[in-house]
């Protein structure tokens, strides 16, 4: 069965300061991976997505994220945060076969100390 | 607007009421998931439609919860006897993985807000 785990429920980081959120996954083979996030009132907005290539992804807003294997890992970094990145952070696991689901993590809460 | 809609944004019900929701997703897409969301969690899995066929039904969801997709296009998610625990977001997200490439990336509505009283 698939699974995502998100270990931190909430990071705090200084504006300016860089910025790495985790996320681990379980799935039988090599799956698709989002990272998406939502806003205080708002929707789910998709940030990046993995499904093959090359295993650094680059998203919205100066997002980026890279793809370990061998670690089962899609960690999603910025190299500078800005207060309106303040929000939650979902990862997000896929299959790759016609009857998978997507299947979200429970979330990393950031915000930005001034 | 061709985005994912959602209706009710709110319903306030009692206890033992039944409600529901409807979606309609992005027109050319040809799956659609039901999530609920409460407070500080993620997107919790309810069930999910190809066309009109129901491909997978959470176990952890009771028997009073049902959903439809009767012609592949608009869904609507029906909780009967409603319970103060069903309280929370229910979100509605439409995809499609046709084509090669395509992952089947979610395009979320902004949820219809559950309370039960």
């Amino acid at each position: 069965a698939q699974s995502v785990t998100q270990p931190d429920i909430h990071i705090t980081v200084s504006e300016g300061a860089s910025l790495e959120l985790r996320c681990n996954y379980s799935y039988g083979a090599t799956p698709y991976l989002f990272w998406y996030v939502q806003s205080p009132g708002q929707g789910l907005q998709l940030l990046l997505k993995y499904f093959s290539g090359d295993t650094l992804v680059q998203g919205i807003k100066g997002f980026e994220a890279e793809f370990k294997r061998s670690q089962s890992s899609f960690n999603l970094r910025k190299p500078s945060v800005h207060w309106s990145d303040a929000a939650e952070y979902f990862c997000a696991v896929g299959g790759r076969s016609s009857a998978s689901k997507i299947i979200f993590g429970s979330g990393t809460r950031l915000s930005i100390r001034p | 607007d061709t985005g994912v809609s959602q209706n009710p944004r709110h319903k306030i019900t009692k206890r033992g009421q039944n409600v529901t929701f409807r979606c309609d997703p992005i027109s050319e897409h040809n799956r659609l998931y039901w999530y609920r969301q409460t407070l500080g969690q993620g997107p919790e899995f309810l069930t999910y439609f190809q066309n009109e066929a129901q491909l997978e039904k959470s176990r952890l969801l009771s028997d009073r919860f049902s959903a439809e997709r009767p012609k592949g296009s608009f869904s609507t998610l029906e909780i009967q006897r409603t319970e103060q625990g069903d309280s929370a977001m229910y979100l509605c997200a439409s995809s499609s993985n046709r084509g090669t490439g395509n992952t089947g990336e979610l395009f979320f509505g902004e949820g219809s807000r559950l309370t039960v009283l």
